[in-house]
This record gives C-alpha cells, sequence and structure tokens, in this order.
C-alpha cells in the first residue's frame, strides 16, 4: 500500500507568477483535501476533491484551483501569486467524504519572492 | 473566530514524564476528534482519534480525554521519550455533513529532554 506523495517538495516563485502542486493518494482513497500551513501555524483547509468535482472549499480566494483525476490524483493550482501564499502546502486523502481518518503527504514548501 | 483552541503552545518535558495537551472547542456539532504528530519537515501523522460516545481512548502511551460537556478534550503522552519531541496538533471535524474537513488547533511543540 503506497502512502500520499506530493511534489514537488520544495517550491520558489515570484510574486505574481502561477504554481500547480501534485499530489497521488494512499491506494484505495478516493478523496483528497489540500491544506496550508504557515509557519508556526495548524493547518488550514483550502478544499476536497470528490468523483473529480470540488466539495467543500474553506475561505480561501478563487485564484485557488483545483483538479481531480480518474486515479483520484489532485492538483492544486494558485494564480497571482502572493508573498502570504509561502506556506507548506498539503495534501491529505480519506477513504471517502465522511471518512475523515485522513492521511497527509509530506507536504510542498512554496516560498513566494 | 477560532473554532479549536489548543494549549500550552509550547511544552517542556523530562524524559519519562507525562505530557499533557489541551484542546477547547466551540461547534457542539463536531462528531471526531484526532491528534496529529508532526515532525520537522514532514506532513502530520494521525496518532489517535476519539468520537463524543466515549470518555476516553488510549494507544500504547497515547491516551484522549474527552469532556463533551465541558467541551474540551486533551492528549496525554505517558513515559514520555525523547522521540516524541515534535509539533502536536489537535483537530475536530463534523463527519454528519456531506465534506468533513478538519478544523485544527495551533499546535503544541513538544521537547522531551533526556
Amino acid at each position: 500500500e503506497t502512502g500520499v506523495t506530493q511534489s514537488p517538495t520544495h517550491l520558489i516563485k515570484t510574486r505574481g507568477q502561477q504554481v500547480t502542486l501534485r499530489c497521488s493518494s494512499q491506494s484505495g482513497h478516493n478523496t483528497v483535501s489540500w491544506y496550508q500551513q504557515a509557519l508556526g501555524q495548524g493547518p488550514q483547509f483550502i478544499f476536497q476533491y470528490y468523483r473529480e468535482e470540488e466539495n467543500g472549499r474553506g475561505n480561501f480566494p478563487p485564484r485557488f484551483s483545483g483538479l481531480q483525476f480518474p486515479n483520484y490524483s489532485s492538483e492544486l493550482n494558485v494564480n497571482a501569486l502572493e508573498l502570504d501564499d509561502s506556506a507548506l502546502y498539503l495534501c491529505a486523502s480519506s477513504q471517502s467524504v465522511v471518512n475523515t481518518e485522513a492521511f497527509f503527504g509530506q507536504g510542498t514548501r512554496l516560498t513566494v519572492v | 473566530q477560532q473554532q479549536v483552541k489548543q494549549s500550552p503552545q509550547s511544552l517542556i518535558v523530562q524524559k519519562g514524564g507525562i505530557s499533557i495537551i489541551n484542546c477547547a472547542y466551540e461547534n457542539t456539532a463536531f462528531d471526531y476528534f484526532p491528534w496529529y504528530q508532526q515532525f520537522p519537515g514532514k506532513g502530520p501523522a494521525l496518532l489517535i482519534a476519539i468520537r463524543p460516545d466515549v470518555s476516553e481512548k488510549k494507544e500504547g502511551r497515547f491516551t484522549i480525554s474527552f469532556n463533551k460537556s465541558a467541551k474540551q478534550f486533551s492528549l496525554h503522552i505517558m513515559d514520555s521519550q525523547p522521540g516524541d519531541s515534535a509539533t502536536y496538533f489537535c483537530a475536530a471535524c463534523y463527519q454528519g455533513g456531506s465534506q468533513g474537513n478538519l478544523i485544527f488547533g495551533k499546535g503544541t511543540k513538544l521537547s522531551v529532554k533526556p
């Protein structure tokens, strides 16, 4: 059984650019959620994907968008990057939308300069 | 408005001691309360979780105590070891809806001194 994997592990972008982060869910898991973790803070929910559709969203602007693919892997896209977007972005997969035994990947550390 | 409040922010415990981290929540609809452990440079790892129909759950050296009337829950780490040094997050979730996102506390950085 493979765990949740994210790529890349680290990324540096310039303010105003766009970025795409990727996540492969754990085997048997059909739900992927994305979280933003600022330094010294707990993770904050961005959105969840289930059956290739967005299924719930936290308090993040529309420039944060995502996709889920038929194999349940997912992408997080952020447009018009701002300095405050610098954070660890975490992907979590679970067996269903209501099974919140969520397993996290190692995260992508995004730095916006 | 912070829905899950966690304390203390940091904790230093001697090897063999008991580490206690507390969390309080506001939304009475929450029905799933996990604890996560996070090492530097890693994602959070699920440690132990509890539902409000029980007051205590124990797994090895880790115990969750849950007080539904007070809307509080806590993590106890018995016989704390230097390898337990990490940041611990409590979280809460409402599983009754169509989407169960986790709401995290701000974390407690635990240092276990040898």
